[in-house]
């Protein structure tokens, strides 16, 4: 079946840093990537969609700037948080789909980013 | 606009009994309907999904779900828990276009030995 590989699956960073979080579909072509984001004990938030070779389309409330999106490949999507803070340490976790109309949204295993 | 209600945060049964994960959902047009299972620190595995056709939809790990439309309901069953089905539950819709899938807040199942 399909995979989403997401990597790193944890990572700690010092605030101010940044931080790239992968995801690749192994073995199909995604059309659209999406990007959630879990806080503890809570629901998925979506964050942005992604499609290969245009800009990302970030949620209300999303910031843009300091959640950079790009989906340069069929096989690859990455977000980049920038300057991080401690606030935005949470569980993130991208979803891929080569067939929207089937719904078939595969996820990644996600990645537990603490900044201290 | 979409939205997805799950009834109790978290549910206890006892291995062997019957578990039912209730999910209500709000949408004005056909919803798409799905059951995702995650673990601690994993990404989500879907069990299970409804799009058309058939109301009583089969899935992994012995899992099914029915789509009552009259009660705009998509609740998750299994007949008998497993302490493997210890987890956080998420219902989710999407509309037909497929564009945006919606969370509830999830479950969280307790097995007890």
């Amino acid at each position: 079946g399909a995979v989403v590989s997401q990597h790193p699956s944890r990572v700690i960073c010092k605030s101010g840093t940044s931080v790239k979080i992968e995801c690749r579909s192994l073995d199909f072509q995604a059309t659209t990537m999406f990007w959630y984001r879990q806080f503890p004990k809570q629901s998925l938030m979506l964050m942005a969609t992604s499609n290969e070779g245009s800009k990302a389309t970030y949620e209300q409330g999303v910031e843009k700037d300091k959640f950079l999106i790009n989906h340069a490949s069929l096989t690859l999507s990455t977000l980049t948080v920038t300057s991080a803070h401690p606030e935005d340490s949470s569980f993130y976790i991208c979803s891929a789909t080569t067939d929207r109309e089937a719904h078939g949204y595969t996820f990644g295993s996600g990645t537990r980013l603490t900044v201290v | 606009a979409q939205s997805v209600t799950q009834l109790g945060s978290h549910v206890s049964v006892s291995e062997g009994a019957l578990v039912l994960l209730r999910c209500n959902y709000s949408s004005s047009v056909p919803p798409y309907l799905f059951w995702y299972v995650q673990y601690p620190n994993q990404g989500l595995q879907l069990l299970l999904k409804y799009t058309t056709g058939a109301t009583l939809v089969k899935g992994i790990n012995g899992f099914e779900a029915e789509f009552k439309k009259s009660e705009t309901s998509f609740h998750l069953t299994k007949p008998s828990a497993h302490m493997s089905d210890a987890a956080e539950y998420f219902c989710a819709v999407s509309d037909t276009g497929g564009f945006k899938t919606i969370f509830g807040a999830g479950t969280r199942l307790f097995v007890k030995a």
